[in-house]
């Protein structure tokens, strides 16, 4: 597909259980973004992808929360110990990247989790 | 760290009115002010842009204008129609390639 992809669309897990979601970017776009947004939120910012390496992680709440890009195209979110707060939609977005010359981001259609 | 504060949560304009947001930020190194609309449901997607290096910029019935100085920038649609409701977002960034989004405004074109 020719837009940024997220699996799963929808997660029910409970509490203190260990959760992945998967973002597939946009082919060719070496920037990747992993935002968080609750209800009546704007997107909150969990952590940036240069290529493989985290660029910036300063928005990831807690050591709980882990990314991954090991090869600069898919690129993994990792929660383990799911607390309730942690319900919300998760958004990944790619842009095409110059140096630090910032782009559009494309968003996903987002993976809504659910913590029982 | 970094803020965007962005007004009124909530708009409620007359079709064919315009509609003005707000926005202010608190890193004077952003560079680059875009804004994104979603619609309930969906996805947030660019509507426009501004880089520092200009004041103005307009996309026919969408304008953004920025003030450096102040650390303002406002999103104005004219002429609104109803395909115009949707939440918008204000974010700035581009020091770092991070973004920060502001709160959203819901913005309601009555017809």
């Amino acid at each position: 597909g020719a837009g940024v992809s997220q699996t799963p669309s929808n997660k029910v897990t409970e509490k203190g259980k260990y959760v992945e979601l998967r973002c597939d970017p946009i082919s060719g776009h070496t920037a990747l973004y992993w935002y968080r947004q609750s209800l009546g939120q704007g997107p909150e910012f969990l952590i940036y992808f240069q290529g493989t390496g985290a660029a910036d992680d300063s928005g990831l709440p807690n050591d709980r929360f882990f990314a991954v890009r090991p090869e600069g195209s898919v690129s993994t979110l990792k929660i383990q110990r799911t607390e309730r707060g942690d319900s919300a939609v998760y958004l990944c977005a790619s842009s095409l990247v110059s140096g630090w010359d910032t782009g559009e981001l494309f968003f996903g259609e987002g993976s809504r989790l659910t913590v029982l | 760290g970094e803020n965007v504060e962005q007004h009124p949560s909530t708009l409620s304009v007359q079709e064919g009115d315009s509609a003005v947001i707000k926005c202010t930020y608190s890193d004077s190194a952003s560079n680059y002010f875009p804004w994104y609309k979603q619609e309930l449901g969906k996805r947030p997607q660019l509507i426009i842009d501004i880089r520092s290096n200009v004041g103005e910029k307009k996309d026919q019935r969408i304008a953004v204008t920025l003030n450096k100085t102040a650390k303002h920038f406002s999103l104005h649609i004219t002429e609104t129609q109803p395909e115009d409701s949707a939440v918008y977002f204000c974010a700035g960034g581009g020091a770092t390639n991070k973004l920060i989004f502001g709160t959203g405004t819901l913005l309601a074109v009555q017809p």
